[in-house]
């Protein structure tokens, strides 16, 4: 297992156009997590999935934001009609939920500029 | 609501001299607490959790219900401790909160 996986780790697009990232979890983990990370802030809650249902989803992620986790493994957030502001740094995190063991591992990140 | 507050967004520290990163927080509830670092050019990696009560790489970090504080101490700073710092918060529902975030320079 090679840890949290994202894809694309950069993606550069014009205004107005679609982008997707992927996250692949580490496998066990039934718990996924997407964060917003700008610079000087830390990462910001988005939403979260336990399995391949989607929990809870921030005041943040407006309609132009989906994310799905079809089988309850990886997941896919996707911006439509992107904007400058939407440029930041995508975080993806697993956890597994078991007793003392809900901690979050991260993965590298996806990159978005939006021209 | 929950909130994690960094007071200082950078601190720079000679080597081999004591380390505190403060964080508060604000939360109604019974949060668990997280130091994550990042190292230059690494994802973002877990540190140490209040419920563990250990020393991971010198760092140690005390709950303290009455401050609403978990500030992250190192009696001893190294160059390699120098990374970004953030505080998390998690809340009853599982979502975890994070502070803004301390940049740490150690000085040779």
């Amino acid at each position: 297992d090679t840890g949290v996986s994202q894809n694309p780790r950069h993606k550069i697009t014009k205004r107005g156009q679609n982008v997707t990232f992927r996250c692949d979890p580490i496998s066990e983990h039934n718990r996924l997590y997407w964060y917003r990370q700008t610079l000087g802030q830390g990462p910001e809650f988005l939403t979260y999935f336990q399995n391949e249902a989607q929990l809870e989803k921030s005041r943040l992620l407006s309609d132009r934001f989906s994310a799905e986790r079809p089988k309850g493994s990886f997941s896919t957030l996707e911006i439509q009609r992107t904007e400058q502001g939407d440029s930041a740094m995508y975080l993806c995190a697993s956890s597994w939920t078991t007793s003392g063991a809900n901690v979050l591992t991260f993965g590298a990140g996806s990159r978005l500029t939006v021209l | 609501a929950q909130r994690v507050t960094q007071p200082e967004k950078l601190l720079s520290v000679f080597k081999g001299a004591p380390v505190e990163l403060k964080c508060n927080y604000s939360y109604s509830g019974s949060p668990e607490l997280f130091w994550y670092v990042q190292y230059s050019r690494q994802r973002l990696q877990l540190l140490l959790r209040h419920i563990s009560r250990e020393s991971i790489k010198g760092f140690t970090a005390d709950l303290n219900k009455g401050e609403t504080s978990f500030h992250l101490k190192k009696p001893f700073a190294q160059e390699e401790d120098s990374a970004m710092y953030y505080c998390a918060l998690r809340n009853t529902g599982n979502q975890f909160y994070f502070g803004t975030g301390t940049s740490l320079t150690v000085i040779p």
